[in-house]
């Protein structure tokens, strides 16, 4: 069965710190997809990050960063100099892949709650 | 792009009532999901379409819920007859196929449909 886990539930950093989200994952597919979305005060989930399982290269977005150990099954996202605007729920998801197509359908972490403090 | 589209933003209707939530995929989008977002289970899939056609349902919870998308453009999401336990967060998400054998792609979702049943 496949399962994301995200141990953290909330995080509390005060402005400039940097901070870690960590993510789990569970699956039986040589073949996979991790996501990371933000769901911000206002509601919606914004997409943030898509990566294979075939590229463990890590990834830098200006302040974000996301760190992928396939002999750890985890998927990291690392926020640099964070920042009050940083303040949201983040989620991890997996998506499963099949041999002639994808199914994009995405299995959710429980979300970990970041609180950045002025 | 105006992105995915849902409607209503809220609504608060009594127990016993149908329900009627709408969602306008990203035009071009060939998968149209529908995600419920709760604080006991978090997000959860319930069912999926590709090219309009349902794939997956197994996430619906009874067979008071029901989905349809006549055609690429516009699903619903009917609860009849709608309980306080289906309050929660509703959302719509739409996807490419993306390229490859393998390929999968990013969902992007709408604002959400905050439900009330009272």
């Amino acid at each position: 069965a496949q399962k994301v886990t995200q141990a953290q539930t909330e995080i509390s950093v005060v402005e400039k710190e940097d901070v870690t989200l960590d993510c789990v994952y569970e699956t039986r597919d040589t073949t996979y997809y991790l996501f990371w979305y933000k769901q911000p005060p206002s509601g919606e989930l914004v997409f943030l990050i898509r990566r294979n399982s075939f590229d463990e290269q890590n990834e830098i977005s200006g302040r974000y960063s996301w760190n992928f150990q396939k002999s750890t099954s985890s998927f990291n996202f690392t926020i640099t100099a964070s920042q009050v605007v940083d303040s949201a729920v983040y989620f991890c998801a997996l998506s499963e892949a099949r041999y002639g197509g994808a199914t994009n359908k995405l299995i959710f972490g429980t979300g970990t709650l970041l609180a950045v403090q002025p | 792009d105006a992105g995915v589209i849902q409607s209503p933003r809220h609504e608060v209707t009594e127990m016993g009532q149908e329900v009627t939530l709408r969602c306008k995929p990203i035009s071009g989008h060939d998968y149209l999901f529908w995600y419920r977002q709760t604080m006991m289970r978090g997000l959860e899939l319930l069912i999926y379409f590709n090219n309009n056609v349902p794939i997956d349902d197994s996430g619906m919870p009874e067979d008071r819920f029901s989905a349809k998308m006549p055609n690429a453009s516009f699903s619903t999401l009917k609860i009849q007859p709608s309980e306080p336990r289906d309050s929660a967060v509703y959302f719509c998400a739409s996807s490419t196929p993306g390229t490859g054998i393998y390929g999968n792609t990013e969902a992007f979702f709408g604002q959400g449909t905050r439900l009330t049943v009272v």
